[in-house]
């Protein structure tokens, strides 16, 4: 079947630091990958993707890349924001147009 | 803004009461989602549509009853709900074919039920 696994939450840093959230998937076939961010009151909205393997997306500093032999897409940022405090979920969608999405993982970052 | 329009953006209704959620999208879309999003719970998928037929029902009860008119609009009828249905309730569009494309999110209707 399709699942994804990320890291529990809450994750709390401070400003500048280093952000991994980790992220492993199971699925058929071959999927595709996405980090999705919500923040609060809103909708989730899309902060990069990766189509196939070796593929790494990246968007306002985030970065993930797509790896099929540790099946696991996590999300990087070099230097965080208090700006980039809000929820972040990982999703693969396979060829079935199905969206799978982890539990999301809450990032608050402290000046 | 996703491209992906949610009305009304709050709801509170009584058990006995019947409310409809609204979702448009003018992306090109011919995919349609309904999420439910709980507090400290996944998020849980409840309707798809593939050019306005349903594929997918994820064993929701019938009190939810989801529409879909065309591919720009979806509805979700809600009638003699239970406070555990209070939820943010998220609609998405994508297109339908192949895997790849990314799923677009209205900002969700934050529903209480009383």
């Amino acid at each position: 079947g399709n699942s994804v696994t990320q890291m529990e939450g809450p994750v709390t840093l401070s400003e500048e630091a280093f952000l991994t959230i980790n992220c492993t998937y199971t699925a058929t076939g071959y999927p595709s990958l996405f980090w999705y961010v919500q923040y609060p009151g809103e909708g989730l909205q899309l902060l990069l993707k990766a189509t196939k393997a070796d593929d790494k997306g990246s968007n306002k500093g985030f970065e993930a890349t797509y790896r099929k032999e540790t099946t696991s897409f996590h999300l990087e940022k070099g230097s965080v924001q208090v700006s980039d405090s809000a929820v972040y979920f990982c999703a693969l969608s396979n060829a079935g147009n199905q969206f799978y999405f982890g539990t999301g993982t809450s990032l608050t970052v402290i000046p | 803004e996703t491209g992906v329009t949610q009305t009304p953006r709050h709801l509170v209704m009584g058990m006995t009461n019947k409310k409809s959620l609204k979702c448009e999208q003018h992306l090109g879309h011919n995919a349609m989602y309904w999420y439910k999003q709980s507090a400290k719970k996944p998020l849980e998928l409840m309707f798809v549509y593939n050019f306005k037929e349903q594929t997918e029902n994820n064993s929701v009860p019938s009190r939810f009853s989801p529409e879909c008119p065309n591919s720009s609009h979806l509805f979700l009828h809600l009638h003699t709900l239970q406070p555990e249905d209070s939820a943010l309730y998220l609609c998405a569009s994508s297109h339908a074919q192949g895997a790849g494309s990314e799923a677009f999110f209205g900002q969700g209707t934050r529903l209480t039920v009383v």
